[in-house]
């Protein structure tokens, strides 16, 4: 069966330090890879998707950048955070006609 | 671009009664839509895929619809209970997965 992995689940770190966010997906192959965040109380904002090793979408421009070194690791980056960053990140996997599945989500705070 | 938006916002409603949260999308070239739960502070929980060729889905008390041409698609949630208050979303699958903004239900016993 297909599983999502998605670390860590809590994290607080001070303005202008580095972030790595790690997403692994298990029993797909070439499946779609997403990057979500998710404000306190609002929806989420799809920040970037990956349809194969290497392609990375952006969908807004912000202070974090995505990366897909393998077929099914998903990895959110940033050089240096801004108290902005804080918020709710979720890892997604697709395949067209099978649906989404997500990860448990790394709560981020920037202090 | 691709919209979709998810109408009321909120519902309080006493334990119950049937519900219908309603989801609608300005681009009907999807591949798929798909309903899901979230609680509080958690992840997402999938509930219901329908494929663009389909015209509902049920699981349990839970039944959605969709209409592609018209853009819409509908939960309906029989019978609720206090344990079904979270957030639902909806989502659209193109190339990539677009998510309405959800509606916030509260069933009180």
């Amino acid at each position: 069966s297909q599983t999502i992995h998605q670390w860590p689940a809590t994290l607080v770190q001070p303005v202008g330090s580095p972030l790595s966010l790690e997403c692994t997906v298990e029993g797909t192959s070439n499946p779609n890879l997403y990057w979500y965040r998710q404000a306190a109380g609002r929806g989420l904002q799809l920040l970037f998707y990956s349809v194969g090793i290497g392609q990375i979408s952006s969908e807004v421009p912000q202070n974090l950048s995505a990366s897909r070194p393998q077929d099914r690791q998903f990895i959110l980056s940033s050089k240096k955070l801004l108290l902005s960053d804080s918020g709710f990140y979720l890892c997604a996997w697709s395949v067209l006609v099978g649906g989404a599945f997500f990860g448990q989500g790394t709560r981020l705070t920037v202090v | 671009k691709q919209e979709v938006t998810q109408i009321p916002a909120a519902l309080s409603v006493p334990e119950g009664e049937n519900l219908v949260l309603n989801c609608s999308f300005t681009d009907s070239a999807i591949y798929n839509l798909q309903w899901f739960r979230q609680d509080p502070g958690k992840g997402l929980t999938s509930l219901l895929l329908i494929q663009s060729s389909q015209r509902e889905q049920t699981s349990g008390r839970l039944n959605a619809s969709l209409d592609k041409s018209s853009g819409r698609s509908t939960l309906y949630i029989a019978a609720s209970q206090p344990g079904d208050s979270a957030t639902y979303l909806c989502a659209v699958n193109t190339d990539k997965l677009i998510f309405g903004t959800g509606t916030r239900l509260q069933v009180f016993p």
